[in-house]
């Protein structure tokens, strides 16, 4: 059983199109984030969301925002996509109070051209 | 803003030699994790630390963390060419802007070569 899944693999598009990535966790866990990883390999945290409560990396553009249907799912919205937003983008989970110990989903692959 | 400073960024070396990988900060974590991601797919977690001088083993690899609990080790006795991979050393804690999750290092690129 897959437990933190992503779609689609690969994302290929044109600058200014808007585009969604859809993460779903079957672990039960209470916090679902995003992540970025950049071209050189570099984690780095967009966004966590916890029981309604989403927290912001203020270095992140406002044209990312991420919609939460329910507990099990956070998706990610981008807005008039730049080239800068080509990376590979995570979703992951944990279960506050334990660690912070985050499973990862298998990334998204965003190709801006 | 908590910074990881990882050591090395590349390290290749020959089966059977034993490394070790460095993960240190100017800050205090609550908890230290090492993730090894692979091409292709996210980080999977290898280990937690949490106590000041902890040591941790898994099969070959050793993980310990710092009196001060701002540094870790990875150490991999005997490597194989399975161990190659990406290595991310994580702290729990806020990560700048306000963000709630984990600060990444930017990671050690192990290649073992048979």
């Amino acid at each position: 059983d897959t437990a933190v899944s992503q779609t689609p693999k690969y994302l290929v598009t044109q600058m200014g199109n808007d585009k969604s990535i859809k993460c779903e966790q079957n672990l039960g866990h209470d916090t679902m984030y995003w992540y970025k990883q950049d071209s050189k390999k570099f984690l780095k945290i967009m966004f966590s969301y916890n029981n309604k409560e989403l927290i912001i990396n203020e270095t992140v553009p406002n044209r990312f925002s991420p919609k939460s249907p329910d507990k099990a799912h956070l998706n990610l919205h981008i807005n008039s996509l730049e080239l800068g937003d080509s990376a590979v983008y995570f979703c992951a989970s944990s279960q506050r109070g334990l660690l912070y110990e985050q499973y990862f989903g298998p990334g998204t692959r965003l190709t801006v051209t | 803003t908590q910074l990881l400073e990882q050591s090395p960024q590349f390290l290749s070396i020959q089966e059977g030699e034993n490394l070790t990988v460095y993960c240190n900060s100017s800050s205090v974590f609550s908890s230290l994790q090492w993730y090894r991601q692979e091409p292709g797919e996210g980080p999977v977690l290898l280990v937690t630390v949490v106590t000041g001088g902890e040591v941790k083993k898994l099969k070959r690899l050793t993980f310990q963390f710092g009196d001060a609990r701002k540094d870790s080790s990875l150490h991999i006795t005997a490597a194989q060419p399975g161990d190659t991979g990406l290595y991310l050393c994580a702290g729990e804690g806020y990560s700048g802007g306000g963000a709630d999750g984990l600060t990444f290092g930017k990671g050690t690129h192990l290649i073992i070569q048979p």
